[in-house]
């Protein structure tokens, strides 16, 4: 059973730019979660979707938005890039609605220039 | 404000001795929790996970113990090996409320051959 995966594994941008990250869950898995992580904040949460709705948000600004796909698959979008944005973004898929595991893929490494 | 701490930033233990990695908690909503074995510039691989209706979960080599009135988990390794040598995370969710997971900022766990 393939696993999480996540394109483009490396990215960089310019300051200003905006990107866009991919991710495809693992088959069957409906919840799709992203994840920011950074040497001085950890994993930090940034969004869940589950059957395409958003279910919750985390305390990121607005520049950072994302969406799901009828087949489960999700992107995430950063506009107007800034050098703080540089991280791992980590995309986890889970089975179910809720109290169940979450599988990471890969990552997508951002360096924003 | 960090909802789940990892108090100890690393650890070194002798190979086949017991590892034991800790995590505390301050969301009494929370119910469910993980652990996570991380390398560098990869994503986390899922190793066990509880829920609040145990306090105990074993799968092979490692075994995570939850003390509710405590708000901490532990996840003892045995025997450890050198190969156990990584990044290791806690992440606790309140499943009512989806898959959004709040993680600690990890142990470096380091076997000694």
């Amino acid at each position: 059973k393939a696993g999480v995966t996540q394109t483009p594994r490396y990215l960089i941008k310019t300051r200003g730019q905006q990107v866009t990250l991919s991710c495809s869950p693992i088959s069957g898995h409906r919840s799709v979660s992203w994840y920011q992580q950074t040497p001085g904040q950890g994993l930090q949460f940034l969004f869940e979707y589950f059957s395409e709705t958003q279910r919750n948000k985390g305390n990121f600004p607005g520049r950072f938005s994302g969406r799901q796909f009828s087949n489960s698959r999700s992107e995430m979008n950063v506009s107007t890039l800034e050098l703080g944005d540089s991280a791992l973004y980590l995309c986890a898929s889970s089975l179910a609605s809720m109290g169940t595991e979450a599988f990471f893929g890969q990552g997508t490494r951002l360096t924003v220039v | 404000d960090q909802q789940v701490k990892q108090n100890s930033p690393s650890l070194s233990v002798q190979e086949g001795r017991i590892s034991i990695l800790n995590c505390d908690y301050t969301n009494s909503m929370f119910d469910y929790f993980l652990w996570y074995k991380k390398y560098p510039a990869e994503g986390p691989t899922f190793l066990i996970s509880i829920s609040s209706i145990k306090d105990k979960n074993e799968d092979g080599r490692f075994t995570v113990f939850l003390n509710k009135s405590a708000k901490h988990l532990s996840l003892h390794i045995v025997p450890s090996q050198p190969g156990d040598s990584a990044v290791y995370f806690c992440a606790a969710s309140d499943s009512n409320t989806g898959n959004q997971f709040y993680f600690g900022t990890g142990t470096s766990l380091t076997v000694i051959p």
